[in-house]
């Protein structure tokens, strides 16, 4: 098994650019997330989906939009990319939404808006 | 989810047990304890979770105390590679949604 595998790897963007990040889990997870990581910080959440057909907004939300597009991959796009969005991006799944479930995390896409 | 407050860092020497202590003062019945931990640039990685009882996996010990206000995770054998940012988490068992990542404690595994 991959676990959960994030696409690119890299990215540098210019302001107002735009692009999508994709993300992908093998593990028949019903819960998918994404994280951002700016230096010396923790882990923020963007927004999630706790199952197949929903979405919902993190502590982050503001300039991303998602897509749950089958219950393995659950992308992120930044419409208009702005410097502030400079940072990692962490896809995560997990089995079900509730507290008890331990959550998986992809290698990270480092994205660098000039 | 309660508040916790961890050691910025701390240092140990290769094979011996590395002991990382969390507060979790206002922690209630309800609430799991989560260990994860941040190897340099890699995503977090899932370590061992408890609720009330010790718990052991192949990577770590965690120990609760009695009246669930602290934890203390132990990796027995402390090796180069688990040089790494720490994170303890309280969570409820019922919540949806995110883990609250604090700072963490930066724990350095020295030769």
């Amino acid at each position: 098994n991959a676990g959960v595998t994030q696409t690119p790897k890299f990215q540098v963007l210019k302001t107002g650019q735009s692009m999508t990040l994709q993300c992908a889990q093998d593990m028949n997870h019903n819960s998918m997330y994404w994280y951002r990581q700016d230096p010396g910080m923790g882990l923020r959440l963007i927004y999630y989906s706790a199952s197949e057909g929903t979405t919902d907004k993190g502590e982050v939300p503001n300039g991303y939009n998602v897509s749950r597009l089958n219950k393995r991959e659950f992308s992120l796009r930044l419409e208009s990319a702005a410097p502030s969005q400079t940072s990692v991006y962490f896809c995560a799944s997990s089995e079900g939404a509730g507290g008890i479930y331990e959550q998986y995390f992809g290698p990270g896409t480092r994205l660098t808006v000039t | 989810d309660a508040k916790t407050t961890q050691p910025p860092s701390m240092d140990c020497a290769e094979g011996r047990a590395a002991n990382l202590p969390c507060n979790h003062s206002t922690i209630s019945g309800n609430e799991y304890v989560y260990w994860y931990r941040q190897i340099h640039s890699q995503g977090p990685q899932y370590i061992i979770h408890g609720l009330k009882n010790n718990e052991t996996n192949e990577m770590a010990s965690l120990i609760i105390t009695e009246d669930r206000k602290s934890s203390t995770l132990i990796l027995p054998h402390a090796t180069l590679r688990d040089t790494a940012v720490y994170y303890c988490i309280v969570r409820v068992v019922g919540s949806q949604g995110n883990l609250i990542f604090g700072k963490g404690t930066k724990l350095s595994v020295k030769p």
